[in-house]
């Protein structure tokens, strides 16, 4: 079956620190990859996707590329703000069908001033 | 903005009750989700609908939970008897078509007693 591994946290890092999250999945087709952030008493929000091996999802200074080779979908940012702490999820839908999707288990993100 | 609407926003009841948790999907998608997340097993998919049809509660322990679309403007999840076990934030989600994002609700924190 479908699984998403992202690496634990929480992952703590100051103002205008480098942030990667990194995510591997095991699909066995050819799937969507999403990062979604949950913001503290909120529900989850698309941050980007990308939809097909070599694409580049963008968006708020984050972004992640989708490779097939390593089966990874790290997420990045140049330089993090204390309004970035949160709860980052990295999740697949195998498509096709609109079987939902298959989220990892979360990275909470803190980032001190 | 289109959104998701959850209520109850929080639950405290009893073991043995019957909890009742509402979805208002947004106008026009045709796919909603029930997910279910603890700090121990993330976030997990309980049950999905599309076009007001159920199309998978494998996730759903089928004893105590239900879920059911009565219409295009309403989801329910019910949980009877409740137990302590089943204390966590259930979310709803909608989806307008296959492959695009999902939409969350703000979640239902449920803590049973």
């Amino acid at each position: 079956g479908n699984s998403v591994t992202q690496m634990e946290g929480p992952v703590t890092l100051s103002e205008e620190a480098f942030l990667t999250i990194n995510c591997t999945y095991t699909a066995t087709g050819y799937p969507s990859l999403f990062w979604y952030v949950q913001y503290p008493g909120e529900g989850l929000q698309l941050l980007l996707k990308a939809t097909k091996a070599d694409d580049k999802g963008s968006n708020k200074g984050f972004e992640a590329t989708y490779r097939k080779e390593t089966t990874s979908f790290h997420l990045e940012k140049g330089s993090v703000q204390v309004s970035d702490s949160a709860v980052y999820f990295c999740a697949l839908n195998e498509g096709g069908g609109a079987d939902g999707l298959t989220f990892g288990k979360g990275t909470h993100l803190i980032i001190q001033p | 903005d289109a959104r998701v609407t959850q209520t109850p926003r929080h639950k405290v009841t009893e073991m043995g009750q019957e909890v009742t948790m509402r979805c208002q999907p947004i106008l026009g998608h045709n796919t909603v989700f029930w997910y279910r997340q603890t700090m121990m097993q993330g976030l997990e998919l309980l049950a999905y609908f599309r076009n007001r049809a159920p199309l998978d509660d494998s996730g759903m322990p089928k004893d105590r939970f239900s879920a059911e679309m009565p219409d295009a403007t309403l989801a329910t999840l019910k949980i009877q008897p409740s137990e302590p076990r089943d204390s966590a934030v259930y979310f709803c989600a909608t989806q307008a078509k296959n492959n695009s994002p999902l939409h969350f609700g703000n979640g239902t924190r449920l803590t049973v007693t």
